[in-house]
This record gives C-alpha cells, structure tokens and sequence, in this order.
C-alpha cells in the first residue's frame, strides 16, 4: 500500500524557515518523481514545487521561486522543502504527493497534509 | 504560465442527473490535462489523466473528453459520493490546477 506522510508543519513567525519532510513507503521511491502542492484553508490547490526521479528536473512555482528549495533522498525513501523567509500568504495544508512516472507532473498519490502556520 | 479557469464554480445536482463541468486552458496543453476529486477534510483524488483516461478505481460514470484548450469532466449520474469540488490540472510542463467546481447536492 501506498504511504505518504508529511511532518514538519507547525507555527512559524514571518521571515523564519522550516523544513517539511515526506516519508513514502509502498513503491520503489527512486522510480517517481514527487511534488508538494499546498492548499490554503477554505482555497484551491496550488502546485508548489517538483522534483524527477533523479533530482536532475526541479521546478518552483513563480510564489515560492528563490524562497523555497526541493530535495530527496532516495536511500531513505524521503521528500522534503526548506522553505525560508516565510510569509503570511504561505499559511496552507502542504501536501506531499506522488508522480504517477519519473518524469510525471500529475498526481495519483497524496498524503494527508501538514499544516504550516505563519503568523507573528 | 498557463492559466486554467473552470466553470462553473459552483453546481447544484440531483442524485441521478448528470453533471458536466468545464475546464479551460490560456495555451494549448495538448491532451495533458488531469481531473480531481477533492472531499472536505480529505486529500484529493485523481480521477482522469491524458484527458479522458480513468485512474485505477474510478467508476465508469467519470469521464472526460477534450484536447488543446477546452476539456470536460462528466458524471453521468451522480452519487451521493460525488458530491465534492473538482479541479483540473494541466502538466504540458510544470502543473497548474484550475480554481475548482463544487458539486453540490440540489
């Protein structure tokens, strides 16, 4: 069975950093790519970031570009994103979720959601 | 960036009827256009990918149809279970959701 598990979320004041991690366990991990896509409460969804299999294609959106950064870990099977100089406008449920190919920008596993709060 | 809007934003339907939804593209993505299901409290499930393939699991009353800038989701009949918001998603390069269609019980 498919897992994805995000933590990491939590309070954080304005301009401070955070890192959320994804662990996944159910497939072979280094054969997918991943993405974070984030959900404001009450709002759409909105891609954030992706990374291929092979961490050699990344890809941020233009709100988070220069602020936020992508990495993997295929031996642990892990997902993450630092993201620093938070804002306010970065407050969402961050969820972690899987390519349905190595190369893939669409979705056929999420986690449950980790929820980051900027807020001074 | 490619822009995607959806209409309606909102839908009343009986359980039984059939519900067309709507998603367009600012740019052709070709056929490279997904389909979700988002329930409150829950993640979101894909539905369709390529346009008008089914995800593994999904009932045969989802389809979808279109390619370039105009695409259509359709619940042939619809079940208490659908009630929800559906968002589309295009992935010609890095993904865009559209803002999402509720589906409400009329």
């Amino acid at each position: 069975e498919v897992q994805l598990v995000e933590s990491g979320g939590g309070l954080v004041q304005p301009g401070r950093s955070l890192r959320l991690s994804c662990a996944a366990s159910g497939f072979t991990f280094d054969d997918y790519a991943m993405h974070w896509v984030r959900q404001a409460p009450g709002k759409g969804l909105e891609w954030v970031s992706g990374i291929s299999w092979n961490s050699r294609s990344i890809g941020y959106a233009d709100s988070v570009k220069g602020r936020f950064t992508i990495s993997r870990d295929n031996a642990k099977n892990s997902l993450y994103l630092q993201m620093n100089s938070l804002r306010p406008e970065d407050t969402a449920f961050y969820y972690c979720a899987k390519g349905i190919g190595p190369l893939a920008n669409y979705f056929d596993y999420w986690g449950q959601g980790t929820l980051v709060t900027v807020s001074s | 960036d490619i822009v995607m809007t959806q209409s309606p934003a909102a839908l009343s339907v009986s359980p039984g009827e059939r519900a067309t939804l709507s998603c367009r593209a600012s740019q052709s993505v070709s056929s490279n256009l997904a389909w979700y299901q988002q329930k409150p409290g829950q993640a979101p499930r894909l539905l369709i990918y390529d346009s008008s393939t089914r995800a593994t699991g999904i009932p045969a009353r989802f389809s979808g149809s279109g390619s370039g800038t105009e695409f259509t989701l359709t619940i042939s009949s619809l079940q208490s279970e659908d009630f929800a918001v559906y968002y589309c998603q295009q992935y010609n390069n890095w993904p865009f959701f559209g803002p999402g269609t509720k589906v409400d019980i009329k």
